[in-house]
């Protein structure tokens, strides 16, 4: 039974680009939230993919945005890159119901020069 | 703003002994969840205890909750030098929809053979 897994495992990128992430969930699971965390913190919740639909929303800017595919994959695109969105980008799969325990990935670790 | 906040930022002990760490939180949760995490790689879904229960254990790791003081601790005994990690406290917070986690900062446990 795979796990989350995430692609790519390490990425860099400069100020100004647009860099898109990528996760599939656990199998079975239908709930694919994202988190950021920078270095020696913990991790901050971006938002929530529930039925192709962002469900919930932490506090970052429009220029994070995501998706979720029917297969329950999901992305997570930032635009206009900066030196402060360096940090690792995990993403956590759940189900809708039930204990609703997150599972994560290994995540990408992004630096923006 | 973090939900959870870990008391202490670090922890160095021998193997063998025991190591606590405790989480503080500010609002009403459904549940609170411990993760460890090693050398900035994903989390890893330690325990779940809900806000009616008091107390879990899972083999070594123990965790009570006093939702009257919005605490919890995790105790691990017997350690090892593999324990040797990040340990987060997350809290899930009542909500209409959804189940964003709120990380506290963590506790970096060092475990010296």
């Amino acid at each position: 039974d795979a796990g989350v897994t995430q692609s790519p495992t390490h990425l860099i990128k400069t100020r100004g680009q647009q860099v898109t992430l990528r996760c599939s969930p656990k199998s079975g699971h239908d709930t694919v939230s994202w988190y950021q965390q920078a270095l020696g913190q913990g991790p901050q919740f971006i938002f929530q993919y529930y039925e192709e639909e962002e469900r919930q929303r932490g506090n970052f800017p429009d220029r994070f945005s995501g998706h979720q595919f029917p297969n329950y994959s999901s992305e997570l695109n930032v635009n206009a890159l900066l030196l402060g969105d360096s940090a690792l980008y995990l993403c956590a799969s759940s189900l809708s119901a039930g204990r609703k325990t997150q599972y994560f990935g290994p995540g990408t670790r992004l630096l923006v020069l | 703003s973090q939900q959870g906040e870990e008391d202490p930022q670090a922890l160095s002990i021998q193997e063998g002994e025991n190591a606590t760490m405790n989480c503080s939180y500010k609002t009403s949760i459904n549940n609170l969840q411990w993760y460890r995490q090693n050398s900035g790689r994903g989390l890893v879904h330690l325990i779940l205890i809900r806000s009616n229960e008091r107390e879990k254990h899972s083999g070594r790791l123990r965790v009570t909750l006093d939702t009257s003081k919005k605490s919890s601790s995790l105790l691990i005994t017997a350690s090892r030098a593999a324990d040797t990690a990040s340990y987060f406290c997350a809290t899930d917070v009542r909500q209409a929809a959804g189940n964003k986690l709120t990380f506290g900062g963590g506790t970096r446990v060092l475990v010296k053979p």
